[in-house]
């Protein structure tokens, strides 16, 4: 089956650690995204990239990174520097620009 | 810059009532138009889209959807509801252009009661 798959579905961490997050996908698109959501506040954008090894800042990229050297992947890292770092994390894939994005089942980050 | 304004945070009715999920929008572009749909602890799965042509949008499990230019809407309805239908909604848009990502409200939960 195609899709998107997002892992570890649950993670723990203490703070101060740095921490990745897994987004892999079968479905040959070109566009992937990352949204970060918490109660309340909908999903905000933290990194998108259109092709490999291209990628560009959303709205709240402070304490996170991205790579994407492949195109089927593109985790996601949770550093020390991300003050409230605990939330539920979307990774999600479009073929072209503006069209529907597919969406994986989520990772939920809990630092303690 | 684009933005999404979903005007009830929670939603409540009761099992077959008819319900409609309002959501406006702002662009200074044409748009694209989209409703998801969330269960607990679960990704977002599309409901609809609207891209262009008819104003009136057709989407899964009985959902509807009208675009309204003037009046820069695009509000979710069903008819009847059923309890499988509660869940967290989320009204997105996107320009469709160069900035092609998707902006999302903050989500409107709706809760069937029996």
């Amino acid at each position: 089956d195609g899709g998107i798959t997002q892992s570890p579905k649950y993670l723990f961490r203490k703070e101060g650690q740095n921490v990745t997050l897994s987004c892999e996908q079968n479905l040959n698109h070109d566009a992937m995204y990352w949204y970060r959501q918490d109660p309340g506040q909908g999903l905000r954008l933290i990194y998108y990239s259109q092709i490999v090894n291209d990628f560009q800042k959303g709205d709240i990229a402070e304490g996170y990174s991205v790579s994407r050297e492949k195109k089927e992947s593109f985790p996601l890292t949770v550093t020390s520097a991300q003050k409230n770092p605990t939330a539920f994390y979307l990774c999600a894939s479009s073929i072209v620009r503006g069209t529907e994005a597919f969406f994986g089942q989520g990772t939920r980050l809990t630092v303690v | 810059a684009q933005s999404v304004t979903q005007l009830d945070s929670q939603v409540p009715v009761f099992e077959e009532a008819p319900v409609e999920l309002r959501c406006n929008y702002s662009s200074s572009v044409s748009v694209y138009l989209f409703w998801y749909v969330q269960y607990p602890n679960q990704g977002l799965q599309l409901l609809l889209k609207y891209l262009s042509g008819s104003t009136l949008v057709k989407g899964i499990n009985g959902f509807e959807a009208e675009f309204n230019k003037s009046q820069t809407s695009f509000h979710l309805r069903k008819p009847s509801v059923h309890i499988s239908d509660t869940a967290e909604y989320f009204c997105a848009v996107s320009d469709g252009g160069s900035n092609y990502k998707l902006t999302f409200g903050k989500g409107t939960l709706l809760t069937v009661n029996p």
